[in-house]
């Protein structure tokens, strides 16, 4: 999966409680995001990081904060989950020089109950 | 605004036969287009893309696919099926700022 590692692979949490989801690369990429994938929707932009401490919104931000200190970490955190953020969450980072495909990650299956 | 569509939600092949998986696109100025595969629990796989050049593509495990811009479309194929390409498959749009816009997916069942 391209250098790119996800953690935790699976998570349970209760309705209210933080959640922080890891990506971490070994590429030296710029770009990293965050997706959700849900039944019908395909894969929806969550938030992404054009560099260090730099970041910007997607179309499904509301509920969701990143963090990016070092090139290749890329922090996801749910401030208080909810039963609608249970959903299988990737990780991608760009194609590199010239290279406008994204590669992901192995996903992330988070169940808020 | 742009987009791409996925207008089939499964396709069902018999295993030799040829498959075609159907996308289309909308957007202003030169489209860069890809082509992704999710086999069960695991996360996208990069196929192939369509930057510029010539309207057929080939990729990896076999695939090609079909760029034509007057249709906006392009189509996943690959000549003979087989069982182990049964996954789900997304085609996908370069939109700006190095973001990608994804269709809804396809799931492909070969038979044998």
């Amino acid at each position: 999966d391209a250098g790119i590692t996800q953690s935790p692979r699976h998570k349970v949490t209760e309705t209210g409680t933080p959640v922080t989801l890891r990506c971490h690369q070994t590429e030296n990429h710029r770009y990293m995001y965050w997706y959700r994938q849900d039944p019908g929707h395909g894969l929806r932009l969550i938030h992404y990081s054009y560099g260090v401490k730099d970041t910007d919104k997607g179309e499904v931000s509301d509920g969701y904060s990143v963090s990016r200190s070092k090139t290749e970490d890329f922090l996801l955190t749910l401030e208080s989950a909810t039963s609608s953020q249970t959903s299988v969450y990737f990780c991608a980072i760009d194609g590199g020089q010239g290279g406008y495909e994204q590669y992901f990650g192995p996903g992330t299956r988070l169940t808020v109950t | 605004a742009q987009s791409v569509a996925q207008p089939e939600d499964q396709v069902n092949v018999a295993e030799g036969n040829p498959l075609t998986v159907k996308c289309t696109y909308s957007v202003s100025g030169n489209p860069y287009l890809f082509w992704y595969v999710q086999y069960p629990n695991r996360g996208l796989q990069f196929l192939l893309k369509y930057i510029t050049g010539d309207n057929l593509v080939k990729g990896s495990y076999g695939f090609e696919a079909e760029f034509n811009k007057s249709q906006t479309s392009f189509h996943l194929k690959k000549p003979s099926a087989l069982v182990s390409d049964s996954a789900l498959y997304f085609c996908a749009l370069y939109s700006s700022a190095s973001k990608i816009i994804f269709g809804s997916g396809t799931r492909l069942s070969i038979r044998p």
